[in-house]
């Protein structure tokens, strides 16, 4: 069965600092990786997907890695901004119907 | 513009009433999903249906059901006999053969008073 795991719950950054959002899961059987952004009350929005065969894929100042053989991926925020602060969950399939969801990381980019 | 549109964004219900909630997608994908998010937690999947006419139970399927008449819709019908109806339900949906990446619309809050 997936797990999904995001580390740290909750960070609090000043602006412009550089951070690393984790995530881990249980199967590394995986064809792809999706990384999402939810703003307070509204739905998911995909930041970036990596597919099985990919290391990496970058998006202005986001880039994701993915590291199948130790279960983890990385979301880089390079020189945060206020408006970049939001829950990152991350999603890994499962069964080839279900993507599996880490509870999320609360990001707060302070002024 | 492509997507896919929830509705209604919050919804009020009484308990004992079944309440519809819809899901529309633009999108022309094959497959869409129900999940359910409660704070703190990740998201946890209701149904889902990768084809027209055919759907398939997730993780929490107890008290919910749905239908697929047609490719662009996949309303979630919450019953009765669901005991703890108060959460955010988030309509997504996907094209199977492709990347596998998940759309997500804005998400209904439903609340049981």
């Amino acid at each position: 069965k997936q797990e999904v795991t995001q580390i740290p719950a909750a960070l609090s950054v000043p602006e412009g600092e550089n951070l690393v959002l984790n995530c881990s899961f249980t199967d590394s059987a995986i064809y792809n990786l999706q990384w999402f952004r939810q703003d307070p009350g509204k739905g998911l929005t995909s930041l970036l997907l990596i597919q099985s065969s990919q290391r990496e894929q970058t998006s202005g100042r986001l880039n994701a890695s993915l590291d199948k053989s130790s279960g983890r991926s990385t979301l880089y925020i390079a020189a945060s901004q206020p408006g970049d602060s939001a829950t990152y969950l991350c999603a890994a399939p499962y069964n080839n119907n279900d993507m599996r969801f880490g509870a999320g990381t609360r990001l707060t980019v302070k002024p | 513009d492509g997507g896919i549109t929830q509705s209604p964004k919050y919804l009020f219900r009484k308990e004992g009433q079944n309440v519809t909630l819809s899901c529309e997608q633009n999108l022309n994908h094959d497959a869409m999903y129900w999940y359910r998010q409660d704070p703190g937690q990740g998201l946890r999947l209701i149904y889902y249906s990768q084809i027209v006419n055919d759907f398939q139970k997730g993780d929490i399927a107890e008290g919910y059901s749905v239908s697929r008449e047609k490719k662009e819709s996949f309303p979630l019908t919450v019953t009765s006999a669901q005991k703890n109806p108060t959460a955010f339900y988030l309509c997504a949906s996907s094209i199977p053969s492709g990347t596998g990446e998940l759309f997500f619309g804005e998400g209904s809050r439903l609340t049981v008073l």
